[in-house]
């Protein structure tokens, strides 16, 4: 089966400008969870959509957001970007809806976002 | 509501054996341990329920003290192929978020 697939792979901006990701779900899996990677701090949680709905969040500021579409896809955008937001991205999906309860969390390589 | 997690790294000689702690200071519901090679995205390992369970996977295994809120992940006779970072992830009883712990940096040397 195909595995969690992120869009794009590298992505730089400048200081200010909006950042859009992109994630799909392996087949199947109708959660999504987004997670943030910067140098030195292990994964942040950021946010999670289930079926739709975004269930919870880290966090983070309300510049931070998302979305989670029919077909289970996902989209992060963060606005107003940061120098420190530059991190790596990092999605997970999983088949299980309503929380997490002990099934693994299937990742994606992420996105590399760069912000000058 | 990050776990912690001990070492921060660790260099071994292969064949040598590890072990990396996570601790929580909340209830867990379970802990969840991933592999991260550079430029990799995390893999799954393994997931410790709350019961103290051990499980194991090839030469890496694992145990969760639910009395102490802390996993261990033990790698015996180390290859080259396990080297990495290690995190734990943690999960609490309403099961919504998995926190990770900042990582085990591990390299194993010829």
């Amino acid at each position: 089966e195909a595995g969690v697939t992120q869009s794009p792979t590298h992505l730089i901006k400048t200081r200010g400008q909006q950042a859009t990701l992109r994630c799909s779900p392996i087949s199947g899996h109708t959660s999504v969870y987004w997670y943030q990677q910067a140098l030195g701090l292990g994964l942040q949680f950021l946010l999670w959509y289930d079926e739709g709905e975004e269930r919870n969040r880290g966090n983070f500021p309300p510049r931070f957001s998302g979305r989670q579409f029919p077909n289970y896809s996902s989209e992060l955008n963060v606005n107003a970007l940061e120098l420190e937001d530059s991190a790596l991205y990092l999605c997970a999906s999983s088949p299980r809806t309503g929380g997490i309860f002990g099934s693994p969390l299937h990742f994606g390589n992420g996105t590399r976002l760069t912000v000058t | 509501q990050q776990p912690v997690q001990s070492p921060q790294a660790v260099i071994l000689r292969e064949g040598e054996d590890a072990v990396i702690n996570c601790s929580s200071s909340k209830a867990l519901y379970s802990v969840h341990w991933y592999r991260q090679k550079h430029g990799e995205a995390p893999v799954f390992l393994m997931i410790l329920l709350k019961g103290g369970e051990q499980k194991g996977h090839e030469k890496i295994s694992a145990s969760f003290n639910e009395k102490k809120q802390q996993s261990s992940l033990y790698l015996t006779a180390s290859q080259l192929s396990y080297s990495g970072t290690y995190f734990c992830g943690t999960e609490g009883h309403s099961g919504y978020a998995l926190n990770f712990g900042k990582g085990t940096s591990l390299l194993v040397t010829p």
